[in-house]
């Protein structure tokens, strides 16, 4: 079974980073690329980037270039996200997604900025 | 970016009623490889988005098959033949022919 397991919940203080993960099972971890996805609060989606983990390669949204950072370790199958300088405007949930077809998600994790 | 605009916003239906969310792109999404690479998505609330259709009409292994998707182009639509209790939730149309992918503002269904 496809599973993607996201870390749990974060509270941050503004101008803090924050790492997160998305531990991949069920597949071959480096036969796909991992997607993120933002979710603000009562708001749509937005794609924040891609990597393909065999070859390392990263792809981002404009919008949050130097805010997001991709990484993947292949020894582990995790995916990592990790989001610097943190606002308001960050509190969201974010989500990994499996393949261009985006087939599996993982459950969310809520970000919450707040001093 | 390429804008994907979802109409309705929100949609009323009653069990049995059949339905259709309609989603339109500010460019052509034929990608240059053939492919149209326009999905369909559904987000109950509390849950993460589920992927219902791919490449425009190709349905995903276990989504009932009252669900469907058609278009080309730059019109897409996706039709619920029969709604269920358990459709009830956002639907959202997502393109990833074009960086940066983008995402429809979503279609409400609920229950009249």
């Amino acid at each position: 079974e496809v599973k993607l397991q996201q870390s749990g919940d974060e509270l941050v203080r503004p101008g803090a980073s924050v790492k997160m993960s998305c531990k991949a099972s069920g597949y071959t971890f480096t036969d796909y690329a991992m997607h993120w996805v933002k979710q603000s609060p009562g708001q749509g989606l937005e794609w924040i980037g891609t990597i393909i983990p065999l070859i390392d390669t990263t792809s981002y949204n404009q919008k949050f270039k130097g805010k997001a950072t991709l990484t993947a370790d292949k020894s582990s199958n995790t995916a990592y996200m990790e989001l610097s300088r943190l606002t308001s405007e960050d509190s969201a949930v974010y989500y990994c997604a499996r393949s261009t077809t985006t087939d599996y998600w993982g459950q969310g994790v809520m970000v919450t900025v707040s001093s | 970016d390429v804008v994907l605009t979802q109409t309705p916003p929100t949609l009323s239906a009653t069990i049995g009623q059949s339905v259709s969310i309609s989603c339109r792109s500010s460019q052509s999404l034929l990608h240059s490889n053939g492919n149209t690479y326009l999905n369909w998505l559904l987000q109950r609330p509390g849950q993460p988005p589920q992927l219902l259709i791919y490449l425009v009409s190709r349905l995903e292994s276990g989504v009932p098959n009252r669900f469907s998707g058609s278009g080309s182009g730059t019109d897409f639509t996706l039709k619920i033949s029969g709604v269920e209790a358990e459709d009830l939730g956002v639907y959202y149309c997502v393109q990833s022919t074009h960086a940066p992918w983008t995402f429809g503002g979503g279609t409400k269904l609920e229950l009249k």
